[in-house]
C-alpha cells in the first residue's frame, strides 16, 4: 500500500536559519512526489514536484529512492515561509494523490 | 477563470440531516477529485471522476456518501443521515490531463461541515 509519512507535525526555525521538512514514502513502483503548501487563509497549492527538479521560492527537494525520502529544504528561511506543508505521492490505481499529515512550519523573526 | 470553486463554504447541520456540496472545477479540467480533511490530518482521498465517469471510490466513502458529475462539469457530494464523525473539511480538486507530466492538482477552498 502507498503511504506518505511526515514525522514532524510542528517545526519552528529562526529567520535566516536552514529548514528541512521530512517526508518518507512507501511505494513499490516509480514514485511521483510533490510538495503542496497552504498559507494562512489560502487554498492548498502546489509548491514543487520532483520530476521538474526545480527550485521554487528557494525550496528544493531531492528524491532519494534508497532512503525512500523526499525532504524539502531551504537554506535560509523567511517569515513568509510560515505555512502548512504537505508531501504527496501520486500513484495508481487511478493516479490518486496520497497526502502526508502535514508539517506546520513557523519561521520566528 | 477564478479557479476551483466550492460551495457552501460552511455548513452546520444537525445529526441525521442530509447535506450536499458543490464543486465547479477549472473549465478545461476533465479530472475531478474529492478529498476529506480532518483536524491534524492531510487530505484523504474520497473519489475521483474522469469527465462524468466515477472511476474510483475510497473505502472511506460509505454508502451514506454519493458523488455525481452528471455532465462532466460540476460535481456534487451528498452525505445522507449525517453523523458527528462526518464533521470535516471537504476539498475538491481538478486536474488537466494535458499536464500529465506535472500532475498538478488545483484545489478549491473547501467546504467545512459541522455536524451537531
Amino acid at each position: 500500500a502507498q503511504r506518505v509519512t511526515q514525522p514532524e507535525k510542528l517545526l519552528s526555525v529562526f529567520k535566516g536559519a536552514p529548514v528541512e521538512l521530512k517526508c518518507n514514502y512507501s511505494y513499490s513502483g516509480s514514485p511521483e512526489l510533490f510538495w503542496y503548501v497552504q498559507y494562512s487563509r489560502q487554498r492548498l497549492q502546489l509548491l514543487l514536484r520532483h520530476i521538474s527538479r526545480e527550485s521554487i521560492k528557494g525550496f528544493t527537494a531531492d528524491l532519494n529512492k534508497g532512503e525512500t525520502s523526499f525532504h524539502l529544504k531551504k537554506p535560509f528561511a523567511q517569515e513568509e515561509d510560515s505555512a502548512m506543508y504537505y508531501c504527496a505521492l501520486k500513484a495508481p490505481p487511478g493516479n490518486q494523490f496520497y497526502f502526508g499529515t502535514g508539517t506546520s512550519l513557523t519561521v520566528i523573526p | 477563470d477564478t479557479g476551483v470553486s466550492q460551495n457552501p463554504r460552511h455548513k452546520i447541520t444537525k445529526r441525521g440531516q442530509n447535506v450536499t456540496f458543490r464543486c465547479d472545477p477549472i473549465s478545461e479540467h476533465n479530472r475531478l477529485y474529492w478529498y476529506r480533511q480532518t483536524l491534524g490530518q492531510g487530505p484523504e482521498f474520497l473519489t475521483y471522476f474522469q469527465n462524468e465517469a466515477q472511476l474510483e471510490k475510497s473505502r472511506l466513502l460509505s454508502d451514506r456518501f454519493s458523488a455525481e458529475r452528471p455532465k462532466g462539469s460540476f460535481s456534487t457530494l451528498e452525505i445522507q443521515r449525517t453523523e458527528q464523525g462526518d464533521s470535516a473539511m471537504y476539498l475538491c480538486a481538478s486536474r488537466d490531463p494535458g499536464l500529465a507530466v506535472t500532475g498538478e492538482l488545483f484545489f478549491g477552498e473547501g467546504s467545512r461541515l459541522t455536524v451537531l
